[in-house]
């Protein structure tokens, strides 16, 4: 089965403080990954993708992910949060068919 | 490109009324996605399109969905009867070389 787990529904960290939100898959193949970001009241905004080649990608806005094969995991990070940041965090696997399958979100508070 | 482009963006109706919810893709994508966003599901996939022809439509809560995709650069999400329960965000988007491109979204209110 295809599916994709975000363990935390909600993460608060303090402004300047270090973020990693975690996402789990299941998938036979060699998956399609994404983080997407939504502020409130706004569509879905793409941070990064895997595709293939390099396991850690760079996104927008400093976001980085890292893909382990091993673990099944495709976890975003952030060196340093901004207040800007509060959003929720989508991770998404996309398959060979060309379905997206969404986690269930991971609401993000930032601290002053 | 002006981005995906969905109309409108609010609205509020009377239950048993019919909803049309109406998207312009993103010229030259070849998928298109409905997702649906509640507080309490989330976001699902109700229905998606390859060169307007629908691949899965095995999100579609009931027969009183229904989607359409008659040429490449317009679709419709239809809702009929409507009720109160069908109150949501609702999405849509289109893909290029697997990223997906989201409208601001249909917000609909069914009293």
């Amino acid at each position: 089965a295809q599916s994709v787990t975000q363990p935390d529904i909600h993460i608060t960290v303090s402004e300047g403080a270090s973020l990693e939100l975690r996402c789990n898959y299941s998938y036979g193949a060699t998956p399609y990954l994404f983080w997407y970001v939504q502020s409130p009241g706004q569509g879905l905004q793409l941070l990064l993708k895997y595709f293939s080649g390099d396991t850690l990608v760079q996104g927008i806005k400093g976001f980085e992910a890292e893909f382990k094969r091993s673990q099944s995991s495709f976890n975003l990070r952030k060196p340093s949060v901004h207040w800007s940041d509060a959003a929720e965090y989508f991770c998404v696997l996309g398959n060979q068919g060309g379905k997206l399958i969404f986690g269930q979100g991971t609401e993000l508070s930032v601290k002053p | 490109d002006a981005g995906v482009i969905q109309s409108p963006r609010h609205e509020v109706t009377e239950m048993g009324q019919e909803v049309t919810l109406r998207c312009k893709p993103i010229s030259g994508h070849d998928y298109l996605f409905w997702y649906r966003q509640t507080m309490m599901r989330g976001l699902e996939l109700l229905i998606y399109f390859n060169n307007n022809v629908p691949i899965d439509d095995s999100g579609m809560p009931e027969d009183r969905f229904s989607a359409k995709m008659p040429n490449a650069s317009f679709s419709t999400l239809k809702i009929q009867p409507s009720e109160p329960r069908d109150s949501a965000v609702y999405f849509c988007a289109s893909r290029d070389r697997g990223e997906l491109f989201f409208g601001e979204g249909s917000r609909l209110t069914v009293l």
